[in-house]
Order: structure tokens, then sequence, then C-alpha cells
């Protein structure tokens, strides 16, 4: 069972449209990470988002952490062909023993075309 | 360029053979932490150091075991390696490793197992 669940898993638009991409679990978390990894490169992250209903504008991105701060969603406005790339979410994972691990949703695979 | 390094970058070996993964972190970063990506499992948490210490576990096999050094550097050892073992690693590493640190990845190692 994945732990964020990530959707669209594909997505293909054109220059110029919107779009949002969404994070869910049914846990709640204290941060939540967006990250965007392109082919042939490591995972970059764009935001941590800790606080429920928090927005966060990143140039065209906004990032929303849910009121129950167990989902997330990122919206991409007038897509570029350089957005295209692999938009992972994450989060930490505390255990009984009190470490800490980053888990990673599938991602969404997000195709601009020009 | 992230700082983190990772070698080799590609690595092509047989059923049942041994490698070894190697990753220096950013100057600095005390923490480290080894992923391995499938297209059908996506970014899998293996494990995390932190100066010299485990500090997490995740779905990492008993053949895999890993380790980091005074130096601060880290190896992921891969033995009695199977077809499904092939996948891109990636070795992160930040400064602590808290709720809302940021991790920087490296480019990864590209393992093929013939």
């Amino acid at each position: 069972t994945q732990l964020l669940e990530q959707s669209p898993q594909f997505l293909s638009i054109q220059e110029g449209e919107n779009l949002t991409v969404y994070c869910n679990s049914s846990s709640v978390f204290s941060s939540l990470q967006w990250y965007r990894q392109e082919p042939g490169e490591g995972p970059v992250l764009l935001v941590t988002v800790v606080t429920g209903g928090e927005v966060k504008k990143l140039k065209r991105l906004t990032f929303q952490f849910g009121d129950a701060r167990k989902d997330s969603s990122l919206h991409i406005t007038a897509a570029q062909p350089g957005d295209t790339g692999l938009y992972l979410c994450a989060a930490f994972l505390i255990s009984q023993g009190g470490s800490e691990k980053l888990v990673f949703g599938k991602g969404t695979k997000l195709t601009v075309n020009p | 360029d992230s700082g983190v390094t990772q070698t080799p970058k590609h690595l092509i070996t047989a059923t049942g053979q041994r490698v070894t993964l190697r990753c220096s972190p950013r100057s600095g970063d005390l923490s480290v932490y080894w992923y391995q990506q499938s297209l059908d499992q996506g970014l899998q948490f293996l494990i995390q150091y932190y100066n010299g210490e485990e500090r997490a576990k995740g779905n990492i096999l008993e053949r895999f075991s890993a380790q980091q050094f005074p130096d601060l550097h880290s190896e992921l050892n891969l033995s009695s390696l199977e077809l499904g073992d092939s996948a891109l690693y990636f070795c992160a590493s930040s400064v602590a490793g808290g709720p809302t640190g940021e991790l920087f990845f490296g480019e990864g190692s590209r393992l093929t197992v013939l």
C-alpha cells in the first residue's frame, strides 16, 4: 500500500495550459515536500509546506497543504516545456522508535508539448 | 549541481555478483540517505545514516548493506544480485535530517543486472 498516492500518474498537455496534480494520504503529516525530477538527474526540492491550509507560490507554481494536513496539490499556470518532469510529493514518516524517514509518492509524469 | 557525488554512474553486472556504490555528501551535511528507484515501485527509501550511525531503515533487503565512514562518505553494498535489483540508486544528503529538512540528491547510479 502506497502511503502517498499521487494523481494523475501521467499528464500530457500543450504549452500555455493550466494543470493541477494531487498528493493524497490517509495519514496526517507534520510537513510535506514537493520535488521535481528531470531525466538523468536526482529529485530537486521545490517547496516544503508545514501548516494546514498553507499556500505557497513559486513563480507559476502554487502549492497547497490541506487543512487536515493529509493532502496537497500543485497547480501550474500557463505551463511551459521547461516544466516537463516527474513531480514527486514526499513526507517524513516517524516510526514508533522515533526514527524519521522521507517517503515519496510514485509521482506524476508531466509532459508539456510546445 | 547538488554537491552530492555518486559513483559509478552506470554499472552492468551479472546475477549473483556483488557491487559497491559510493556516495560523497555535500560539504557539511551529516545525513546520508539511500533510495532505490524503479519504474513500478517509484522512489523507495532504503536506509539513512547520520554522522556515522544508522538513523532509519526502510525496505532494505538483507542482501544489501550500507555504512557511513568517519569522513561522512557512504557506501551501499549489494550482494547476490538478482535481475530485479536493476534500478537507479540515489544517494541524498542533508544537514541534519529532521521533519522539514531538504534532501540534496546525487545524479544516481544506474545498475543493470543481466
